[in-house]
């Protein structure tokens, strides 16, 4: 079963936009919620982080919102630019082994 | 300062093949992984390594078997390929596993036929 569920699975935002991606988790014992940016043919590069005891955390364009009752948390992205089409992974990590658990990524287009 | 460094870059398997994914990072992490990306279903790990000599199943662990040689390296090994596990492989590595960046390598294209 999907640990962390992300949505949507693809995002078209124009120039100068806020592009916002969703994710959703169940297990209580993640206590450390990262985003990771992927460019084609290329890793994934760490974001931005958020620990739970936080509900909202921004550097520069790009902020984490966390709802921890909901068990949610997001990201967004103001004054969207076309350098920041890529894909966008949430991710949670247990803290009773430390896995590194990750949604199933949302492809952004920012057009021009 | 490499970082994590994957090989081979790309592969093609016969079905019932064998083969080894090598990863390496020189960063002196404690915890690396595993991980296949396929479309609509993100990053998915395989396995996981807390540490030297350790290993641990994760969510999609069938099919493979990994070999934690030292600090520094972290195979992955499928014994039978089946087209099902064409994919994008990916290690990673952290220096521990609880609130720090995890580095990916590049991947490794891996295709069964």
């Amino acid at each position: 079963q999907q640990q962390v569920k992300q949505s949507p699975q693809s995002l078209i935002v124009q120039k100068g936009g806020i592009s916002i991606i969703n994710c959703a988790y169940e297990n209580t014992a993640f206590d450390y919620f990262p985003w990771y940016q992927q460019f084609p043919g290329k890793g994934p590069a760490l974001l931005i982080a958020i620990r739970p005891d936080v509900s909202e955390k921004k550097e520069g364009r790009f902020t984490i919102s966390f709802n921890k009752s909901a068990k949610q948390f997001s990201l967004h992205i103001m004054d969207s630019q076309p350098g920041d089409s890529a894909t966008y992974f949430c991710a949670a990590v247990n803290n009773q082994g430390g896995k590194l658990i990750f949604g199933q990524g949302t492809e952004l287009s920012v057009k021009p | 300062n490499a970082g994590v460094t994957q090989t081979p870059k790309f592969q093609v398997l016969k079905t019932g093949q064998s083969m080894t994914l090598q990863c390496a990072q020189d960063m002196n992490h404690n915890s690396m992984y595993w991980y296949r990306q396929d479309p609509g279903m993100g990053l998915r790990l395989i396995y996981y390594s807390a540490s030297e000599g350790t290993t641990d199943k994760g969510e999609v662990p069938n099919g493979y078997n990994v070999s934690r040689l030292n600090k520094r390296e972290f195979s992955l090994r499928l014994e039978s390929a089946a087209p099902s596990q064409t994919s994008v492989y990916f290690c990673a590595s952290s220096p521990q596993g609880r609130g720090t960046e995890a580095f990916f390598g590049q991947g490794t294209r891996l295709t069964v036929v």
